[in-house]
């Protein structure tokens, strides 16, 4: 129940197209859910997060969409570039709990 | 910008040897953690701490594993007896005391036990 299913495991976009990564949870108090993304040999680097209250942020080319009911969200980078090659790692916590549960990661990479 | 730093970056030991990973928090951030990513694996949460004590950890924080904040700048986790599946990055985070959520991680330390 404390899992956070991701997917897709890796994702080949063209430049200009719209990335999408998918995640899914089981656990309804969690209620922060951020996105990060990783460059090889560096820690993850907070990208966007949202709270259960929205169904979607927004910041620049990065959306997140977010399903209560169906206890899923999703990340959209729209306008893809190859510097957007990473690894995507969805996450989620519960309030008054220390820890984040990461999902598997998605490596994305844009193709110029 | 105010970042976690990490030393050493890259630590060889050799089975059953202690290694100390050391981090240095964000200055305001009150809250730190440890996770760690086994190659290719997801990241994994190992243990938070606050006020001088663990607040929580995972099943994979056992006995051999250790924090502590030795001065008001480091964090470090102990590994006892170092075993070739502790082979991993470890990546620490901090967070800022209050209602945000954020955990700002640093760059990692890549831990290879032989």
């Amino acid at each position: 129940q404390q899992q956070v299913k991701q997917s897709p495991q890796s994702l080949i976009v063209q430049k200009g197209g719209i990335s999408i990564i998918n995640c899914a949870y089981e656990n309804t108090a969690f209620d922060y859910f951020p996105w990060y993304q990783q460059f090889p040999g560096k820690g993850p680097a907070l990208l966007i997060a949202i709270r259960p209250d929205v169904s979607e942020k927004k910041e620049g080319r990065f959306t997140i969409s977010f399903n209560k009911s169906a206890k899923q969200f999703s990340l959209h980078i729209m306008d893809s570039q190859p510097g957007d090659s990473a690894t995507y790692f969805c996450a989620a916590s519960r309030q008054g709990a220390q820890k984040l549960v990461f999902g598997q990661g998605t490596r994305l990479t844009i193709n110029p | 910008e105010p970042e976690v730093t990490q030393t050493p970056s890259h630590q060889v030991t050799q089975m059953g040897q202690e290694v100390i990973l050391r981090c240095v928090p964000i200055s305001n951030h009150l809250y730190f953690y440890w996770y760690r990513q086994i190659l290719g694996q997801k990241v994994e949460f190992l243990v938070s701490f606050y006020n001088n004590e663990i607040s929580e950890k995972s099943e994979i924080f056992d006995d051999q594993f250790s924090v502590e904040r030795p001065d008001g700048s480091n964090f470090t986790l102990k590994i006892r007896s170092t075993k070739l599946e502790d082979s991993a990055m470890y990546f620490c985070a901090s967070r800022m005391r209050g209602s945000t959520d954020t955990q700002y991680f640093g760059p990692g330390t890549r831990l290879t036990v032989l």
